[in-house]
């Protein structure tokens, strides 16, 4: 399976501000996703980053609140902007290494609070 | 939409016991997916389950997709302490939504 890096790992930040994070992966992989997890839930899907056009968003996240970037097939950001305390959470990326989007690999992830 | 719904919500065992969970769905999947998930950390696939029937071993862990595609099950035997942490099911559909679903998780905590 695919290494998957995120950073930073965890940050406290102050409400109204943005915090980008990024996801770097050791190989080339077709799909990358992001996810959140709120303290003590499952995961969320918020969209899938697709490489060299606009992210997919699921229902419920909007470009302007997560903006995604992915420029090529093995490196992602996310944005949380504007942030107040209910983004607290913990944000995911994930690669699948074929078009199929079963068998997801998951990242570390980044623990966000947002003061 | 699909829900998938697993049971029980946390296991409280002592060291050495089997341990089952499952999880059931509302709606046919094509593949089953658990993973297990420790404090501070994103989520490491366990088992991938791909035809309806299958029963795949990962060393103490078993995993079963349903005969009915509505359901799964983990079993751990002999349990030991570092199988602690939140166990949980995903489902994929090929059937227009081709997103990963996943499960409530059900917490592992090994009573010494």
């Amino acid at each position: 399976s695919a290494v998957i890096s995120q950073k930073p790992s965890r940050d406290i930040c102050q409400r109204g501000t943005s915090l980008t994070i990024q996801c770097q992966v050791d190989s080339q992989v077709t799909m990358m996703f992001w996810y959140r997890q709120q303290p003590g839930q499952s995961l969320t899907l918020i969209a899938t980053a697709n490489q060299g056009s606009e992210a997919t968003y699921e229902s419920g996240f909007v470009i302007d609140k997560f903006p995604i970037s992915r420029p090529n097939l093995t490196f992602s950001t996310l944005t949380v902007s504007n942030m107040s305390p209910e983004d607290s959470s913990i944000y995911l990326c994930s690669v699948a290494p074929s078009v199929s989007t079963d068998t997801q690999y998951f990242g570390p992830g980044t623990r966000l609070t947002v003061l | 939409g699909q829900q998938l719904n697993q049971s029980p919500q946390s296991m409280f065992i002592q060291e050495g016991e089997d341990v089952s969970m499952n999880c059931t769905s509302s709606s046919i999947f094509n593949t089953w997916l658990w993973y297990k998930q420790d404090p501070g950390e994103g989520p490491v696939l366990l088992i991938a389950l791909y035809k309806a029937g299958e029963l795949t071993s990962n060393g103490r862990l078993t995993a079963q997709f349903g005969i009915t595609r509505k359901d799964s099950f983990l079993n751990i035997s002999a349990s030991i302490p570092s199988d602690v942490g939140i166990y949980f099911c995903a489902g994929h559909s090929n059937f227009g939504n081709e997103k990963l679903t996943f499960g409530t998780g059900t917490r592992l905590t090994i009573i010494p």
